[in-house]
């Protein structure tokens, strides 16, 4: 299994444009997280999905933020319009039992808004 | 709700040194624990886990964590540190229904010198 997959790795972007984040969990996953990690916050849970359904995103910091899973192999987070304290890693994690094996985190994608 | 004390936010050992990281959680019901780790630059990865049995846990790379119900703690130990350990470790806690997602302490950041 190649695990979870996010792209692009890395993301430089002007103040203003559209980020768009992708992943694509584990086969067979039915949890799928999406977290926020900088230095002065920690790790951040964002919003996060069971069986392709949005459960609480009670963590998406404002409205310019926005996720969506259209199918059971891929999700994305949408920044619109992007602003330079968004920069941060982005994480997304997916689970099978959550309660039994715990997440699996991608690779991240680290944001940079000039 | 569910929280997650780890009391060091950085540690600084001497390779060779034994390591201890506390952690803390709040939460009355029964619980599932998990430690991970994120090396400098990488994803969370899953250390070690426990749900049930013995409370002392074994895990990946020499590290051992004790899950001691009446203190509510669940910490980390090495006997034994290197230099490649260092790294920044997160305990997480859930629910053992599995119906809410992991809460994660805020990390401890080991440094590990020669």
């Amino acid at each position: 299994d190649a695990g979870v997959i996010q792209s692009p790795r890395h993301e430089v972007t002007e103040m203003g444009q559209e980020v768009t984040l992708r992943c694509k969990p584990i086969s067979g996953h039915d949890y799928l997280f999406w977290y926020r990690q900088t230095m002065m916050r920690g790790l951040e849970l964002l919003i996060y999905f069971n069986n392709n359904v949005p459960i609480d995103d009670s963590g998406m910091p404002e409205d310019r933020f926005s996720a969506k899973m259209p199918n059971a192999s891929f999700s994305t987070l949408k920044i619109q319009p992007s602003e330079p304290r968004d920069s941060a890693v982005y994480f997304c994690a997916s689970s099978l039992r959550q309660e039994l094996y715990g997440y699996t985190f991608g690779s991240g994608t680290r944001l940079t808004v000039v | 709700a569910q929280s997650v004390s780890q009391h060091n936010h950085h540690v600084i050992l001497s390779e060779a040194a034994s390591l201890e990281l506390g952690c803390n959680y709040s939460y009355g019901g029964t619980v599932n624990l998990f430690w991970y780790v994120q090396y400098p630059g990488q994803h969370l990865q899953l250390l070690l886990k426990y749900f049930s049995g013995d409370p002392l846990v074994k895990g990946i790379k020499g590290f051992e964590a004790e899950f001691i119900k009446s203190k509510f703690s669940f910490n980390l130990r090495k006997p034994s540190v290197q230099w490649s350990d260092t790294a920044e470790y997160f305990c997480a806690v859930i629910r053992n229904s599995g119906n809410t997602p992991l809460v994660f302490g805020k990390g401890t950041r080991l440094s590990v010198i020669a």
